[in-house]
């Protein structure tokens, strides 16, 4: 069965440094990655997935995650932190089969200091 | 906003009372699901309804009773529940079958439920 691995319960970066969540997988077969965002108070919002098309992907607020089958890793990143993305973020893998059994990594909770 | 609509968003019940869930959404998904998330973790499957019928029953204890009326709605039944049940209930949808479009799973903002 597919899991993924967020490494890092919590970070903590400045508005305008460099975000960085970990996250790794394990499966046997290519799965299919999420990001997803929660905000406090929220459902889950989805910002990016991994779909094949391209190792790089594009998300909404400026996120982006770079699929390395080499390392088995799904990182995601965004350039410059804003204050606006302090939240919990989940990395997320569902199987190929067409039962959808997403599972998600245990959540890293982002803060952004002034 | 998302297109997935749940209500109440807030639930405040005894342990011996009987009360539901639901959720509804138009995006013409063939698959719902309800996940249970406790505070400060990760949102934890319990069911998943693919074209109506349960599909995963993730052994989730029968004082929670889906429910499936048609493609678009998903209610949760809540009956003899232990306040160790309260948790934000988290219903998403998404099509079926294989792919990265199709495993996609769109949430609602959650149902928060208290046990007293």
């Amino acid at each position: 069965a597919q899991s993924v691995t967020q490494l890092g319960s919590h970070v903590s970066v400045s508005e305008g440094a460099l975000v960085l969540l970990r996250c790794n997988y394990s499966s046997s077969v290519p799965p299919y990655l999420f990001w997803y965002v929660q905000y406090p108070n929220q459902g889950l919002q989805l910002l990016l997935k991994y779909t094949s098309a391209a190792t790089l992907v594009k998300g909404i607020n400026g996120f982006e995650a770079e699929f390395k089958k080499s390392e088995t890793s799904f990182h995601l990143t965004k350039p410059s932190a804003h204050m606006s993305d302090a939240a919990e973020y989940f990395c997320a893998v569902s199987g190929t089969s067409n039962n959808n059994d997403m599972r998600f990594g245990a959540g890293t909770r982002l803060t952004v200091k002034p | 906003d998302t297109e997935v609509t749940q209500t109440p968003k807030h639930l405040v019940m005894g342990m011996t009372n009987k009360k539901s869930l639901k959720c509804e959404q138009h995006m013409g998904h063939r698959a719902m699901y309800w996940y249970k998330q406790k505070a400060k973790k990760p949102p934890e499957l319990m069911f998943v309804y693919s074209y109506e019928k349960l599909s995963i029953n993730e052994s989730v204890p029968s004082r929670f009773s889906p429910e499936c009326p048609n493609s678009s709605l998903l209610n949760l039944h809540l009956h003899a529940l232990q306040p160790e049940d309260s948790a934000l209930y988290l219903c998403a949808s998404s099509q079926v079958g294989a792919g990265a479009d199709r495993n996609t799973i769109y949430f609602g903002e959650g149902s928060w439920l208290t046990v007293v």
